[in-house]
């Protein structure tokens, strides 16, 4: 079946330890998402590609930091994690951006914790 | 700027019973309307849509939504909750046309279903 995977599931890393989370998908969508969830909150985007084109959201800490070597992979690279961005991270990726009713298919997430 | 307001941020409701999930949005064009499930320490799932036509929308697992242009609502309802229910559901809208805009999605409501 074509998916969003992300990898890993669950990922511990001490304060301050730059981190990488993945995330591939084989749906072949030229749109790629990257969301932070703190608990019990909705989804808050950081960033997005569509196609090579890097989008930032104005709010997004200089702290993230997003790669996209290619169509189907997407990396969230964290560079001096602390306490407060402990966190659900959610990849999606949709065909055709949000302005053109296309959905987003989710990823399961990886849940950051910071130590 | 697009909103989305979802009335409760828990509702409980007897196995068996009606499901109603209260979603409105502000913005004088209606935007395209989406609710997404999530279960525990997942990502989203999409239940439904509504981009343009009928504005009753059947989506997965017995849910529908209509869109009402005149309340600026899209409320999710299913006639018969069952415990496997239970997950915590968003409504989210992402504007129309345009080269800008983002899925912007409500803070959540958490769904409990008592036996």
């Amino acid at each position: 079946d074509a998916m969003v995977i992300q990898n890993p599931r669950y990922q511990v890393t001490q304060f301050g330890k730059p981190v990488t989370l993945s995330c591939s998908q084989t749906l072949n969508h030229n749109v790629m998402y990257w969301y932070q969830q703190k608990s019990s909150q909705a989804p808050k985007l950081l960033f997005h590609y569509y196609d090579k084109d890097f989008n930032n959201e104005a709010d997004t800490p200089d702290n993230f930091q997003s790669r996209r070597p290619n169509t189907s992979f997407c990396f969230l690279d964290i560079r001096s994690p602390g306490l407060g961005d402990a966190a659900m991270y959610l990849c999606a990726t949709s065909s055709g951006g949000p302005t053109l009713g296309a959905e987003a298919f989710f990823g399961q997430g990886t849940r950051l914790t910071v130590v | 700027a697009q909103s989305v307001t979802q009335l409760g941020s828990h509702v409980s409701v007897s196995e068996g019973a009606l499901v109603l999930l209260r979603c409105n949005y502000s913005s004088s064009v209606p935007p395209y309307l989406f609710w997404y499930v999530q279960y525990p320490n997942q990502g989203l799932q999409l239940l439904l849509k509504y981009t343009t036509g009928a504005t009753l929308v059947k989506g997965i697992n017995g849910f529908e939504a209509e869109f009402k242009k005149s309340e600026t609502s899209f409320h999710l309802t299913k006639p018969s909750a069952h415990m496997s229910d239970a997950a915590e559901y968003f409504c989210a809208v992402s504007p129309r046309g345009g080269s800008q805009g983002n899925l912007i999605f409500g803070k959540g409501t958490k769904l409990s279903v008592k036996p």
